[in-house]
């Protein structure tokens, strides 16, 4: 059974700090994806990343797809409270229509 | 662009009895996943449409089916409802099968099921 886990599942910073979200697994992904949930929405996609040890920036979010294709991460640089929100990690494994979904982490960003 | 559109939004069913959840998908989008959260969770994948045929089905038990017509659509059906099956169900287009990086899934808002 494929399984990802994320770290930390909730976490409260104040405005203009640096945090960082692990997304693991011990099975290979053929492509990862993070979404962001806001309550009473849908996930949106932020970004998907498929190459081993691939790096990806959007604005003040960087993630990182390891090398091994087994673990991503999402840091955040100097939080806004407009970050507030379920972060989740996503991954693929074929053509079978199914995303594997951590079980999310909560941030809080407070002003 | 409308986005992906579910109805209703929210729900309220006794257990024992039956639920239709309603998907329509992006335009030219032609498959349509279905997806439950819990609350505190993950969602999890029920079934993948695409062209009409069933092309993935999650850990579900047969209570729950699922259709797509013509134009793409889709219906969830649930019966026998329990009051584990309380969640946020949720839908997703994408142009085609799969969910790599070149068919990024597209989410609704959701249908909130509550049973009592």
């Amino acid at each position: 059974t494929q399984l990802l886990e994320q770290s930390p599942q909730f976490l409260s910073i104040q405005e203009g700090e640096n945090l960082t979200v692990y997304c693991n697994s011990s099975s290979v992904f053929s492509s990862l994806q993070w979404y962001r949930q806001e309550p009473g929405e849908g996930p949106v996609l932020l970004v998907t990343v498929v190459t081993g040890g691939e790096v990806k920036k959007l604005k003040r979010l960087t993630f990182q797809f390891g090398d091994a294709r087994k673990d991503s991460s999402l840091h955040i640089t100097a939080a806004q409270p407009g970050d507030t929100g379920l972060y989740l990690c996503a991954g693929s494994s074929g053509n079978t229509g199914k995303l594997i979904f951590g079980q999310g982490t909560t941030l809080q960003v407070k002003p | 662009d409308a986005g992906v559109t579910q109805s209703p939004t929210h729900l309220i069913k006794t257990r024992g009895q039956h639920v239709t959840l309603r998907c329509s998908p992006i335009s030219g989008h032609k498959s349509v996943s279905w997806y439950q959260q819990v609350l505190g969770q993950g969602p999890q994948f029920i079934f993948q449409y695409y062209e009409k045929e069933e092309r993935g089905r999650g850990n579900f038990p047969d209570r729950f089916s699922a259709r797509q017509f013509p134009n793409y659509s889709s219906e969830l059906n649930v019966n026998a409802l329990l009051l584990g099956d309380s969640a946020l169900y949720l839908c997703a287009s994408s142009p085609r099968p799969g969910t790599g990086g070149n068919s990024p899934l597209h989410f609704g808002n959701g249908t909130r099921l509550t049973v009592t």
